[in-house]
């Protein structure tokens, strides 16, 4: 998992609240990610942000938000409008080569269920 | 459409004994292909990373192949271990070879190495 945290592990919400994940990293990297994975599925993108204070919809942003206001620190947050929000949710970073390949470095992952 | 399919879905081997997993794609423009480890409840961990020109990258007892003309590549394990037990993610990169990269994943092969 590197230098990349997530939490919490688990995660229960009632429907109709938005509720927040953290992810933070100590790699100095540039670039953060955010993911969704579902059984059966691969990974799909759900915002991205290349530099701080600045971000990206991914795939399947709809219903998600993003903040990138520090470099180590991009929260995301599920709301209500977010019809199938119960998936495990994973972070990444990548150093953000602009000379390569640039290999994302995946944190432990969040488990949300929404009851 | 960019895909990514592999091949098995699962499989079960016993330790000690080596096994393929099969990744073809459907992936334009092709920057690099990557392989990554996951185990269960945990974030994917990089193995493997190859661009076009490279058809093969070695990390201890884990051998990728890349063949770019048929658009596939194999992951081979070697004595496995029960360690090795885990979903393998099959990952390509489309687009430019340095920047923001979009990345198209596969659904893995569930490995289960039994004593």
């Amino acid at each position: 998992d590197g230098g990349i945290t997530q939490s919490p592990k688990y995660l229960f919400r009632k429907e109709g609240q938005n509720v927040t994940l953290s992810c933070e990293q100590n790699l100095n990297h540039d670039a953060m990610y955010w993911y969704r994975q579902d059984p059966g599925q691969g990974l799909r993108l759900i915002y991205y942000s290349q530099i701080v204070n600045d971000f990206q919809k991914g795939d399947i942003a709809e219903g998600y938000s993003v903040s990138r206001e520090k470099k180590e620190s991009f929260p995301l947050t599920v709301t209500s409008a977010q019809k199938n929000p119960t998936a495990f949710y994973l972070c990444a970073s990548s150093i953000g080569s602009r000379a390569g390949p640039d290999t994302q470095y995946f944190g432990p992952g969040t488990r949300l269920t929404v009851l | 459409k960019n895909q990514v399919e592999q091949s098995p879905q699962s499989l079960i081997i016993l330790e000690g004994k080596n096994c393929t997993l099969q990744c073809n794609y459907t992936v334009s423009p092709f920057s690099n292909l990557r392989w990554y480890k996951q185990d269960t409840g945990r974030g994917p961990v990089s193995l493997t990373i190859m661009t076009f020109s490279e058809n093969t990258k070695s990390n201890g007892r884990y051998t990728a192949t890349l063949d770019a003309d048929t658009k596939q590549s194999s992951l081979h394990i070697t004595a496995s271990q029960l360690s090795d037990s885990a979903s393998y993610i099959c990952v390509v990169s489309a687009g430019p070879n340095t920047g923001f990269q979009k990345l198209v994943f596969g659904t893995g092969t569930r490995l289960l190495v039994s004593p």
